[in-house]
Order: structure tokens, then C-alpha cells, then sequence
């Protein structure tokens, strides 16, 4: 049972756009979200993350939406750059237990 | 930010040895770590939850007694892969969640073994 779903396995965006990577979940009890950033035959980077009870979260070139009814939350990266090119990783938790991955989706920013 | 640190970066031994990681919060201390493996193109699949000073929670279908598990302290959790096999070659990744900051977890850089 896969409650946090990535549908998309790679995304290919140019240089200085905007880059937005989606991500589903099914357990409304989720009440947390974060995403992580992984280069390969390395560890998962923390990036942004944000409580259930908002509906955006926004550090620097990293924004991330919220949307409760719809069990979906996206990142957005703007302007994209080259570094920015890696897997990326939703994950959620419930009540500060373990973390449920997503499947990931490779970005590639390309110049 | 917090650092995680995992020992040995990568390790290749003989089928039917055990094989030690270590994790390690550098900057903070942390009640839980979490123990995750990696398959080629895939998700991080949760092996185990190791808390401090009690025993190690398995998920489901993960040998315990394969993969033992021993957190020591607030900054060490050890996996030993125990009897290794060819098919338990793969990407081990730790990460220890910080005792003030109960939803995020930082992730050590990964280890890679490889058993032959």
C-alpha cells in the first residue's frame, strides 16, 4: 500500500524556469510533510517542509503548497539551476513517527 | 544544519561475514534513528527504529536477527548485518531525528556494501 505517491519518476526542466514536482498521499492522518533532496550513493538532503495546518511554505527558491482536501502538496523551484538537478523525495508523518517516502522523482535541469 | 555521519562509506566483504555501520549525530543529540535501505532506482524503504537505550522496532519482513541493531547512546545507533549474503548488497542510510525537532530527520550520507 503506497500512501505517498510520486507519479512522476523524472521531470525535465530548462534552466531558470520553474521547476514542480508533485506528490499524493492517501492517509488524511498525515500531519506533517517534507521534502528531501538525494544525489546519487548519497543520503537524502533536507529540504522544506511544512505542518498540515498551512498551506504554504516558502524558503528561498523552495516553496512548498499544501493542498488538504486534494491529499496533494507540490515543490516549487524558482529560478531552477543546474545543481538543482537530483531525485527528489516527498515524505510524510504522522504524529512524529517514522517517515513514508514517496517513489521519488528525478529532476533535470538542463542549460 | 545537523550532521549525520555513517562509517564505513563503503564496505565489500565475503558472503558469510558480518558487516558493521555506524551512524553518528555529530551536533545534536537524538533519542531515535532510523535505519534504511535502498535498492537501485527505488524508494528508502524503513528497515528499523532504533531508540536509545531499548530495543530496535523491525518493520515488517525485515529480519531482526539479520539485521541487528544496538543504539548505544543519544549520538551512536550500530546495524550489523549478520551472515551477509550477495542479495544483501545494497545502500544503507541512517539519519537520527533531533531531540528538539520531533518531525524532521537528518540522513547520514550513506552506506554502500557489497557482498560477494
Amino acid at each position: 500500500d503506497q500512501q505517498v505517491k510520486q507519479n512522476s519518476p523524472s521531470l525535465s526542466v530548462q534552466e531558470g524556469r520553474i521547476s514542480i514536482l508533485n506528490c499524493d498521499y492517501t492517509n488524511s492522518m498525515f500531519d506533517y510533510f517534507l521534502w528531501y533532496k538525494k544525489y546519487p550513493a548519497e543520503g537524502p538532503t533536507f529540504l522544506i517542509s511544512i505542518s498540515s495546518i498551512k498551506d504554504k511554505n516558502e524558503d528561498g527558491r523552495f516553496t512548498v503548497f499544501l493542498n488538504k482536501s486534494a491529499k496533494h502538496l507540490s515543490l516549487h523551484i524558482v529560478p531552477s539551476q543546474p545543481g538543482d538537478s537530483a531525485v527528489y523525495f516527498c515524505a510524510a508523518i504522522q504524529g512524529a513517527q517514522k517517515l513514508v517516502f514517496g517513489q521519488g522523482t528525478r529532476l533535470t535541469i538542463n542549460p | 544544519g545537523a550532521v549525520v555521519s555513517q562509517h564505513p562509506s563503503r564496505v565489500i566483504c565475503k558472503s558469510g561475514t558480518s558487516v558493521k555501520i555506524e551512524c553518528r549525530s555529530l551536533d545534536f543529540q537524538a533519542t531515535t534513528m532510523f535505519w534504511y535501505r535502498q535498492f537501485p532506482k527505488q524508494s528508502l524503504m524503513l528497515m528499523a527504529t532504533s531508540n536509545e537505550g531499548s530495543k530496535a522496532t523491525y518493520e515488517q519482513g525485515v529480519e531482526k536477527d539479520k539485521f541487528l541493531i544496538n543504539h548505544a547512546s543519544l549520538t551512536l545507533s550500530t546495524l550489523t548485518v549478520t551472515s551477509a549474503h550477495p542479495e544483501d548488497s545494497s545502500f544503507y542510510i541512517c539519519s537520527a531525528r533531533p531531540l528538539h525537532l520531533r518531525e524532521t530527520q537528518y540522513f547520514g550520507p550513506g552506506t554502500r556494501l557489497l557482498v560477494l
